[in-house]
């Protein structure tokens, strides 16, 4: 166990919708990232957040945003869905600042899109 | 797009060691090895990170060559639990992983 919770575990929702998904961190961790990953495929990162502000971001587009609380909890949200949203999405938590740091990752939420 | 090549699967026999390469020949100076693995529709677990030297942990072994092109994990005595895709990742600090489609490990009885 990573001590990282993500919620819903599955959630089907159809094209042009908006989703939000939530994660947990660890406590004390202040950076979260989130990924895609694609069926057979490996994850793709999207972003990141250190202290509630945006760190990093991957090629996606900005219908794809998020927040991080001060509670080590954070969203990531998709507007707009299109049916190649579908996918597993994980966050990940980790000390960040300025130690070399190791990633711990959630059991991901299956998102899929009709 | 990836900084590492890894060979797309291996098979390896129940109770003997599974070694696991991975060619990172444009790693800079100042990045670290990672290695995870993704069992079926499961998050990534982290397994081990080096920079230069070996390292070992309860889990595994990691090998980095001297000229840190390449690096090898050791699982020592593989499980049909050890069944997963194994990803080595190149990163300065820990953050911004780039995946590659890592190594499907198949652990055969």
């Amino acid at each position: 166990e990573t001590g990282v919770t993500q919620s819903p575990t599955h959630l089907i929702k159809t094209r042009g919708q908006q989703v939000t998904l939530r994660c947990s961190s660890q406590s004390g961790h202040n950076t979260v990232s989130w990924y895609q990953q694609a069926l057979g495929q490996g994850p793709q990162f999207i972003f990141q957040y250190y202290r509630e502000e945006e760190n990093g971001r991957g090629n996606f587009p900005p219908r794809f945003s998020g927040l991080q609380f001060p509670n080590y909890s954070s969203e990531l949200n998709v507007n707009a869905l299109e049916l190649d949203d579908s996918a597993l999405y994980l966050c990940a938590s980790s000390l960040g600042g300025i130690y070399t740091d190791t990633q711990y990752f959630g059991p991901g939420t299956r998102l899929t899109v009709l | 797009d990836a900084k590492t090549t890894q060979p797309p699967s291996m098979d390896c026999a129940e109770g003997r060691a599974a070694n696991l390469p991975c060619n990172h020949s444009t790693i800079s100076g100042n990045e670290y090895v990672y290695w995870y693995r993704q069992i079926h529709s499961q998050g990534p677990q982290y397994i081990i990170h080096g920079l230069k030297n070996n390292e070992t942990n309860e889990m595994a072994s990691l090998i980095i060559t001297e000229d840190r092109k390449s690096s090898t994990l050791i699982l020592p005595h593989a499980t049909l639990r050890d069944t997963a895709v194994y990803y080595c990742i190149v990163a300065r600090d820990g953050q911004n992983f780039v995946f590659g489609p890592g190594t499907r490990l198949s652990v055969l009885p």
